[in-house]
């Protein structure tokens, strides 16, 4: 298994500014995945953020506005830039075991955007 | 990415099994099925992985044909604290994985 955590848990941001969420795993990994969920939907998939590539993007996103660091094995932050209410949403973190292929999921962080 | 399809909403009462079954028609060969519960506010949690025939942990039992196009989350005597949406997923270990709608389970006493 693998334990993720993710910080902040919560912010409200104003219209305009960025937000970066940070996201640790206990354990090393490959393969990094930052999911979108909105109240009462299910979760959308922004990127795949795999140590030692570039970050891939899903249709609807881009790195401009969701640019995507993954320094090591055990670390990657999502930045959600020049937010709008539009962005207000949980943003989970999520990875995949490299010897199982088991998929984990981080607790979330809810963004509020005013 | 093989899309999946499950019933929107389910009701169960304290005590009974439960079964969700979740289509997933264009499953590719080396897919994996694998299931999530989650309650809300919080991040999905994984219940349980499988590739053909059946698997069971100590929560939960899976379910799949030979033709792997759905799979059978099975849970045991469930209880109120069982009430949660539950996901199933399906990808390669190599791959992307895209969540269906996912059911919302709802036990009753």
């Amino acid at each position: 298994s693998a334990v993720i955590s993710q910080k902040p848990s919560r912010d409200i941001c104003q219209r305009g500014t960025s937000l970066t969420i940070q996201c640790q795993v206990d354990s090393q990994v490959t393969m990094m995945f930052w999911y979108r969920q909105q109240p009462g939907q299910s979760l959308t998939l922004i990127a795949t953020a795999n140590q030692g590539s570039e970050a891939t993007y899903e249709s609807g996103f881009v790195i401009d506005k969701f640019p995507i660091s993954r320094p090591n094995l055990t670390f990657s932050t999502l930045t959600v830039s020049n937010m709008s209410p539009e962005d207000s949403s949980i943003y989970l973190c999520s990875v995949r075991t490299d010897r199982e292929g088991e998929q984990y999921f981080g607790p979330g962080t809810r963004l509020t955007v005013t | 990415l093989a899309k999946t399809t499950q019933p929107i909403s389910m009701d169960s009462y304290e005590g009974q099994e439960v079964n969700i079954t979740c289509s997933h028609n264009n499953i590719a060969t080396n897919d994996y099925i694998t299931w999530y519960q989650q309650f809300p506010s919080q991040g999905p949690r994984f219940i349980i992985q499988g590739y053909k025939t059946k698997v069971t942990n100590e929560v939960a039992s899976l379910f799949i044909p030979a033709d792997r196009k759905s799979s059978t989350l099975s849970l045991p005597r469930v209880s109120l604290s069982d009430t949660a949406v539950y996901y199933c997923l399906v990808y390669t270990n190599a791959g992307k994985s895209t969540f269906g709608d996912g059911t919302t389970l709802t036990v009753k006493p």
